[in-house]
């Protein structure tokens, strides 16, 4: 069964806006992850956040956890037209990743 | 560095056929896993290996058998395909367990 599920299931944005997708999860957790995958190929990790942080950031990317509502935020900032594509969040909770069901990203120019 | 490789990309099988998809990775990765992609899904877990010399059930393991040839390589194999086989199929690996999974670019799998 999955885990994650994220929040919307899709998203089209204008480049240059933000974009914020969001991701809960029903068990506790070591850590939670996000990946990108474009159309037709694999996935890409982004960032990982432990159970015990808070908010991690890395380039344009910002990320949330609460352990408290058992939720996770994917921030976007600038977007571009290269970020069109699905986001899954991934929670592993005995060392093995649990994956929801995405969410597509459009970016327009 | 070639990461993550997966033979063959594509593949047409029939009802019954049998089939074995490899994987294998450069990176000197302990872990690797076999997934499946459907369509509003996301990815879920066939089986997959902690460590060399060992393999354990995922989510949705039925129908399917691995085999860890070697650190480098992890192969699934379908004995009797059926057509709920019909999917997106990714290898991972990944230096600890459950952290930062590296994945190959998939095997499109259609059973006829």
């Amino acid at each position: 069964s999955q885990q994650g599920e994220e929040d919307p299931q899709a998203l089209s944005i204008q480049e240059g806006e933000n974009a914020t997708m969001n991701c809960s999860y029903k068990t506790s957790i070591n850590n939670l992850q996000w990946y990108r995958q474009n159309s037709g190929r694999g996935l890409v990790h982004l960032i990982l956040i432990r159970s015990n942080e808070r908010e991690k950031h890395s380039g344009r990317l910002r990320v949330t956890l609460d352990t408290s509502k058992k939720s996770s935020s994917l921030l976007i900032t600038a977007s571009r037209a290269a970020d069109t594509a699905s986001y899954f969040c991934a929670t592993d909770a005995s060392y093995k990743l649990s994956f929801g069901a995405g969410t597509t990203v459009t970016v327009r120019a | 560095n070639a990461g993550v490789t997966q033979t063959p990309k594509f593949q047409v099988l029939k009802t019954g056929q049998s089939m074995t998809l490899q994987c294998a990775q450069d990176m000197n990765h302990n872990s690797m896993y076999w997934y499946r992609q459907d369509p509003g899904m996301g990815l879920r877990l066939i089986y997959y290996s902690a460590s060399e010399g060992t393999t354990d059930k995922g989510e949705v393991p039925n129908g399917y058998n691995v085999s860890r040839l070697n650190k480098r390589e992890f192969s699934l194999r379908l004995e009797s395909a059926a057509p709920s086989q019909t999917s997106v199929y990714f290898c991972a690996s990944s230096g600890i367990q459950g952290v930062e999974q590296y994945f190959g670019p998939g095997t499109r799998l259609t059973v006829t």
